[in-house]
């Protein structure tokens, strides 16, 4: 069965260190990939996806993603975090079955940043 | 601006009660969808038009009834709600009725709570 994998529930970093979050599939196919971002009381945003073509996506505010096939992992990388950014962020997973395209989510990261 | 808005922000019910909650896009998305969260917890599918009828109802219980009275708004009409059924009411669009396959679009949401 396709499971979308996020190992770390919540995440600290301070303000102006780089960022990595994690996520794994598990998925017989290329799947489509994203990652969202919900500040508290929010709905979600798209930071990034990946469809097709190059394997390192850019996304909104400065956020960057990276499909790796070999390792069925998407994660999520960002060069210097700012304190707006602590949030949830969400890796989904578009796997099909049957004739439909579900969306599969990850349990979630919270990201928390240090002043 | 948000492109998918959600009235009202807040909600308070008593488990007699009949309300509904709206969502509204102009992004000629030809998909809408109702999606429920619980705390730390991704969203959950609910329901998903797509152009204007119902292709995906994920066995929600019928005391939830949703509505597309056309391709820009969506209802979602509650009555006889339980305490469990407290949470965040996510509306969103797409192109297409796929969710694994297009970029969603949220709105803010709706918090509902059922005394």
């Amino acid at each position: 069965a396709q499971s979308v994998t996020q190992p770390d529930i919540h995440i600290t970093v301070s303000e102006g260190a780089s960022l990595e979050l994690r996520c794994n599939y598990s998925y017989g196919a290329t799947p489509y990939l994203f990652w969202y971002v919900q500040s508290p009381g929010q709905g979600l945003q798209l930071l990034l996806k990946y469809f097709s073509g190059d394997t390192l996506v850019q996304g909104i505010k400065g956020f960057e993603a990276e499909f790796k096939r070999s390792q069925s992992s998407f994660n999520l990388r960002k060069p210097s975090v700012h304190w707006s950014d602590a949030a949830e962020y969400f890796c989904a997973v578009g796997a099909s079955t049957d004739s439909n395209y579900q969306l599969i989510w990850g349990a979630g990261t919270k990201l928390i940043i240090k002043p | 601006d948000t492109e998918v808005t959600q009235t009202p922000k807040h909600l308070v019910m008593g488990m007699t009660n009949k309300k509904s909650l709206k969502c509204e896009q102009h992004m000629g998305h030809r998909a809408m969808y109702w999606y429920k969260q619980k705390a730390k917890k991704p969203p959950e599918l609910m329901f998903v038009y797509s152009y204007e009828k119902l292709s995906i109802n994920e066995s929600v219980p019928s005391r939830f009834s949703p509505e597309c009275p056309n391709s820009s708004l969506l209802n979602l009409h509650l009555h006889a709600l339980q305490p469990e059924d407290s949470a965040l009411y996510l509306c969103a669009s797409s192109q297409t009725g796929q969710p694994g396959a297009n970029v969603l679009t949220f709105g803010a949401g709706s918090r509902l709570t059922v005394l």
